[in-house]
């Protein structure tokens, strides 16, 4: 069965710090599919990025960056210069090729940015 | 906005009772899929359903049941609420319901049974 882990359940930074957010990921299938999702405190969750398990190259959209490691099954998300806007729950997640084509999400992290 | 749409936004309701939620995904998706967040069990899968057909099923309890419309809305029904029904309900929206498909997520319902 598939499984995802954020083992950091909350963590503080100071405006313009970098931060990252790790995830850890469980599957058999061969094919997956990883994603972040963004909730801030209005409680919509918002798409950022999926990557395909055949694509290891690594992400930049602005401030954002993706580390995707097979070797150690982590999709690491790293924000740049962090804003207070950013402070929300980041969730990482996982879908498979076969038969969970659904989400499994991990139980996500509390980013907070304080000015 | 992701395009996808779910009413009613917020819901109280006492415990016995019966309520309907509902989605509608984005224009061009042809599977819905819905989601539980609670505080004790995080982002749980309870249903999927595609072009009117179940797909495939999570943790749904037997209290709850959904369907998926000819015009591709779904309506998620919670019966026999109990106090621990209390939770934001999501809906989620892909092309073909895919592994490989981005999922889209309405804005929820909020839950709260009394």
């Amino acid at each position: 069965a598939q499984k995802v882990t954020q083992a950091q359940t909350e963590i503080s930074v100071v405006e313009k710090e970098d931060v990252t957010l790790d995830c850890v990921y469980e599957t058999r299938d061969t094919t997956y599919y990883l994603f972040w999702y963004k909730q801030p405190p209005s409680g919509e969750l918002v798409f950022l990025i999926r990557r395909n398990s055949f694509d290891e190259q690594n992400e930049i959209s602005g401030r954002y960056s993706w580390n995707f490691q097979k070797s150690t099954s982590s999709f690491n998300f790293t924000i740049t210069a962090s804003q207070v806007v950013d402070s929300a729950v980041y969730f990482c997640a996982l879908s498979e090729a076969g038969s969970a084509r659904q989400l499994t999400f991990g139980s996500g992290t509390q980013l907070t940015v304080l000015p | 906005d992701s395009g996808v749409t779910q009413t009613p936004k917020h819901l109280i309701t006492a415990t016995g009772q019966r309520v309907t939620l509902r989605c509608s995904p984005r224009s061009g998706d042809l599977s819905v899929y819905w989601y539980q967040q609670s505080l004790d069990q995080g982002l749980q899968f309870l249903i999927q359903y595609y072009n009117g057909e179940e797909r495939a099923k999570g943790n749904i309890l037997e209290r709850f049941s959904a369907q998926q419309f000819p015009d591709l809305h779904s309506e998620l029904n919670l019966s026999s609420l109990e106090l621990g029904d209390s939770a934001l309900y999501f809906c989620a929206s892909s092309e073909q319901g895919r592994g490989a498909d981005t999922q889209y997520f309405g804005p929820g319902t909020r839950l709260t049974v009394l």
